[in-house]
């Protein structure tokens, strides 16, 4: 099956750090990718959505300029939260989507296991 | 933004009964997941419904697209243990491939 990995999968940092948090799918060539935030007890809240190649798509009220994402290549995005204050730290999802038929003939998003991220 | 809401949000329930978890959309779905979240994990990938109407079936899970393709439910027959988690469903209204996930019902199976 799909498998998509994340790295680091727990973090703490000082207030005013950069961190950066990597996913990979390690078994398919994902066309697109999306980064997820998770507060304890809450549900996923999509972060904003990168195609391979091209600059990401923002939700409303995120700051593309604190989460910076990179999709350099089809397996590969990094997502760097810059500045990082305490009211970053947050349960980071990824998960990637790969071509038709991945999944019984519809595109299935596959997640990552997830960074979590301590500001201190 | 489009929402899907979920309920209930919590559910505990005795092993061995059964367990149903519900998603709404006020338009129309192009299609819905479901994922399941084990305690400390991260989501994953039950099921994708397309089709309005559509059952499908793994195991002792069963989950329906309504009619309107409005709606949807997960049904767990005789629960167990290992069930525990949070399930969230995920709406997709079309465009490229953005879903919305529902609030997420965690579901407790007492011993």
């Amino acid at each position: 099956g799909a498998v998509v990995s994340q790295h680091p999968s727990w973090v703490i940092c000082k207030s005013g750090t950069s961190v950066k948090i990597e996913c990979r799918s390690l078994d398919f060539q994902a066309t697109t990718m999306f980064w997820y935030r998770q507060f304890p007890k809450q549900s996923l809240m999509l972060m904003a959505t990168s195609n391979e190649g091209s600059k990401a798509t923002y939700e409303q009220g995120v700051e593309k300029d604190k989460f910076l994402i990179n999709h350099a290549s089809l397996t590969l995005s990094t997502l760097t939260v810059t500045s990082a204050h305490p009211e970053d730290s947050s349960f980071y999802i990824c998960s990637a989507s790969g071509p038709m038929g991945l999944a019984g003939g519809q595109e299935t998003q596959y997640f990552g296991p997830g960074t979590r991220l301590l500001v201190l | 933004g489009q929402q899907v809401m979920q309920i209930p949000q919590y559910q505990h329930v005795q092993e061995g009964e059964d367990f149903t978890t519900y998603c709404n959309s006020s338009t129309t779905l192009s299609n819905i997941q479901w994922y399941k979240q084990r305690p400390g994990g991260h989501p994953v990938f039950l099921i994708q419904l397309v089709k309005s109407g559509e059952v499908k079936k793994q195991k002792r899970l069963t989950f329906q697209f309504g009619e309107a393709k409005k709606n949807s439910s997960l049904h767990i027959t005789a629960t167990q243990t290992t069930d525990v988690g949070t399930y969230f469903c995920a709406g997709d209204w079309g465009g490229y491939q953005k879903v919305t996930f529902g609030t997420g019902t965690k579901l407790q199976v007492i011993p």
